[in-house]
């Protein structure tokens, strides 16, 4: 059973607009929640993270929005850049367990 | 600053050979550690967690083990790899918060 599930195996957004990512979560344990990058043949790198008592957090170009009535989180980029091409990873955790589950990523093509 | 070991960068091991993979991290004591794998559409799988020395939890029944014989020392291993091990195996560490911070990862191809 999959907790956290990243439907959007790719995405393509073009230079200088909006990637959203989107997550969506089963287990209503999850109190945090964190964005993950990751490049080929890297090990992946925090991005950002919020937690379950707010609904947005902001941090320059990122911005990771939560609706838990959905069990729903995205991921924004404004604006994209080259450097953004990635696979991104979602992932929760549930009061302050020592695990984290991913979901399978999503990869990002910023086209020129 | 902390930073987050693992040799080697890459492996080709035969069908039925042993495995060895080594993590270890500096600047910071009593972490939690993590072996992951990341496999061809999925995603991250976490194998194994330790919350201290001696302390291993596993996730995903398989063929592979892994060990804690110090704080900050972190292995993973195999008697026999099979053609399904092969995969990207990554090791992460995290303090006493939610993030969790990932080595440079091992490409193990078993052939």
């Amino acid at each position: 059973d999959q907790q956290v599930k990243q439907n959007s195996p790719s995405l393509s957004v073009q230079e200088g607009r909006i990637s959203i990512l989107n997550c969506d979560y089963t287990n209503s344990m999850f109190d945090y929640f964190l964005w993950y990058k990751k490049y080929p043949a890297e090990g992946p790198t925090f991005l950002i993270s919020i937690s379950s008592i707010k609904d947005k957090n902001e941090d320059g170009r990122f911005t990771v929005f939560l609706n838990k009535s959905a069990k729903h989180l995205s991921l924004h980029i404004v604006p994209s850049q080259p450097g953004d091409s990635a696979v991104y990873f979602c992932a929760a955790s549930a009061n302050r367990d020592d695990k984290i589950i991913f979901g399978k990523g999503t990869r990002l093509h910023i086209l020129p | 600053s902390q930073t987050i070991h693992q040799w080697p960068a890459t492996l080709v091991q035969p069908v039925g050979s042993p495995l060895s993979l080594e993590c270890t991290v500096e600047g910071t004591s009593n972490p939690n550690l993590y072996w992951y794998r990341q496999a061809a559409g999925r995603g991250l799988q976490l194998l194994f967690y330790s919350v201290g020395i001696g302390q291993i939890s596993s996730e995903v029944p398989q063929n592979l083990s892994a060990s804690r014989p110090q704080d900050r020392q972190f292995i993973l291993s195999s008697k026999k790899l099979l053609l399904s091990d092969s995969g990207f195996y990554l090791c992460a560490w995290s303090p006493a918060t939610y993030e969790q911070y990932f080595g440079p990862g091992t490409r193990l191809t078993v052939t």
